[in-house]
């Protein structure tokens, strides 16, 4: 049984950069997408980008410039920065697993959630 | 970018009552749509993918339909740990990958 298990600071100050990191235990990293997705309080859910194990990476136009995701198979994690951080980057960040194998990629497995707070 | 949107906001109905969701793609997404069910301070859970395909472990009541733009999410009977809010998203065309504003379903 797959666990993602995400970890980082969640406390930042606008200008600084977001940096979190997302294990995943008990199961394959090849074979599929491991993305990274954010929940403003209150509200729905926004796609960051992607990568692949071979270290491919997809992101959303909206947060490309300041965003890079990455990927250490050698530990079986994957990590996310984004610079810059403003109070409009105030969410609850998932880590989750998009299986290759089924049609649409859907996203069968996710991380507990890391809140990070953009504050002065 | 391809635009889902969820209607209605909220439905309010009672344990025991069907429930039917809807999701409109701005776009044709084929089949590839999902549906995840949220509860308070937990992360997203799979329920359908592929339009119609249960999810692992996922009760019978929960079904999915439709292919295109039009969509539909349907529980047959709501259990008391059916309440939660839920999200459809696309993988059709990307970047970006795509989830619609939310269904909350919530006690009458």
């Amino acid at each position: 049984q797959v666990q993602l298990q995400q970890w980082g600071a969640g406390l930042l100050k606008p200008s600084e950069t977001l940096s979190l990191t997302c294990d995943v235990y008990g199961g394959s990293f090849s074979g599929y997408y491991w993305s990274w997705i954010r929940q403003p309080p209150g509200k729905g859910l926004e796609w960051i980008g992607e990568i692949n194990h071979s270290g491919s990476t997809t992101y959303n136009p909206s947060l490309k410039s300041r965003v890079t995701i990455s990927v250490d198979t050698s530990k079986n994690q994957f990590s996310l920065k984004v610079t810059s951080v403003t109070a409009a980057d105030t969410a609850v960040y998932y880590c989750a697993r998009g299986d290759i194998a089924a049609p649409g990629a859907p996203l069968d497995c996710w991380g507990q959630g890391t809140l990070v707070t953009v504050s002065s | 970018e391809i635009v889902l949107t969820q209607s209605p906001a909220t439905l309010s109905l009672s344990p025991g009552e069907r429930a039917t969701l809807s999701c409109r793609a701005s776009q044709n997404v084929s089949s590839y749509l999902a549906w995840y069910q949220q509860k308070p301070g937990l992360a997203p859970r799979l329920l359908i993918y592929d339009a119609s395909n249960g999810a692992t472990d996922i009760p019978a009541r929960f079904s999915g339909s439709g292919s295109g733009t039009d969509f539909t999410l349907t529980i047959s009977s709501l259990e008391p740990e059916d309440f939660a809010v839920y999200y459809c998203q696309q993988r059709s065309s990307w970047p970006p990958l795509t989830f619609g504003g939310g269904t909350k379903v919530e006690i009458k």
